[in-house]
C-alpha cells in the first residue's frame, strides 16, 4: 500500500526565515511525486512534479527536491503570502491514482 | 478562462436522498477525478476517468457513482447519502491521461443529516 507522510504537521515562520517541509513516501515504483498548495476554502493548486531521484524544480521562493525515499520543499525567505497548506502526493508506476499526504500547514508572520 | 467548475458549492441534505454534484472543465482535459477531503485524513481519491466512457475506482469509491458521457463533464452521484459522506469534495482535471498537473475545482461542501 502506498503511503505518504508529511512533516511537520504545522510550521510557523517569521518573514524571511527559510525552512524545509518534508514528504516521506513508500510506493511500489514511483511514477511521479507532486507538490500542491492549498489556501483555506480553495482547491489545491499545482506547484511541481518530480519524476526521479536527484531532480530539482524551482518556482519563485520554492524549491522541490527528490530522493528515493523523500522529497523536500524548501522555502527561501518566505513572505506572508506563502502561508498555506502544502500537500504532497505520489503516483505509483502502472496506476492512475494519486495518494496524498495530510499536508503541512505553513504560517508566515510579518 | 481555464477552469474547473463544481455545483453546488454548498449542499445540506438528508440521509437517503439521492444527489448529484456536477463537475465541468473547459480545457479539453482527458483525465478527471473526484476527491474528498476530511480533517485528519487528507485528500482521498474516490473515482477517476482517463477518457470518455472510461472510469475506475480510487481509494474510497463505496457509496459513490460517476459517469463520463462527455469529455468536459464528470458528475458525482450519491444514490443514498449517509452522514459519513459529509465532507468537502473536489473535482480535478489533467491534460494527460494521468493525474499530472491537476487543476482543481473550488470544492463542494456537503452535509448529510
Amino acid at each position: 500500500e502506498d503511503q505518504v507522510t508529511q512533516s511537520p504537521e504545522a510550521l510557523r515562520l517569521q518573514e524571511g526565515e527559510s525552512s524545509s517541509l518534508n514528504c516521506s513516501y513508500t510506493v511500489s515504483g514511483l511514477r511521479g511525486l507532486f507538490w500542491y498548495r492549498q489556501d483555506p476554502g480553495k482547491g489545491p493548486e499545482f506547484l511541481f512534479t518530480l519524476y526521479s531521484a536527484g531532480e530539482e524544480k524551482e518556482k519563485e521562493r520554492l524549491k522541490a527536491t527528490l530522493t528515493k525515499k523523500e522529497s523536500f520543499l524548501h522555502i527561501t525567505a518566505p513572505k506572508p503570502e506563502d502561508s498555506a497548506t502544502y500537500l504532497c502526493a505520489v503516483q505509483a508506476s502502472g496506476y492512475s491514482t494519486l495518494t496524498f499526504g495530510k499536508g503541512t500547514m505553513l504560517l508566515v508572520s510579518p | 478562462e481555464a477552469q474547473v467548475t463544481q455545483n453546488p458549492r454548498y449542499l445540506i441534505t438528508v440521509t437517503g436522498k439521492k444527489l448529484t454534484v456536477t463537475c465541468s472543465q473547459n480545457m479539453n482535459h482527458e483525465y478527471m477525478s473526484w476527491y474528498r477531503q476530511d480533517p485528519g485524513l487528507g485528500l482521498r481519491q474516490i473515482y477517476y476517468s482517463m477518457n470518455v466512457e472510461v472510469t475506475d475506482k480510487g481509494d474510497v469509491p463505496e457509496g459513490y457513482k460517476v459517469s463520463r458521457k462527455e469529455k468536459r463533464n464528470f458528475p458525482l452521484i450519491l444514490e443514498s447519502p449517509s452522514p459519513n459522506q459529509t465532507s468537502l469534495y473536489f473535482c480535478a482535471s489533467s491534460l494527460s491521461m494521468s493525474p499530472y498537473e491537476q487543476y482543481f475545482g473550488p470544492g463542494t461542501r456537503l452535509t448529510v443529516t
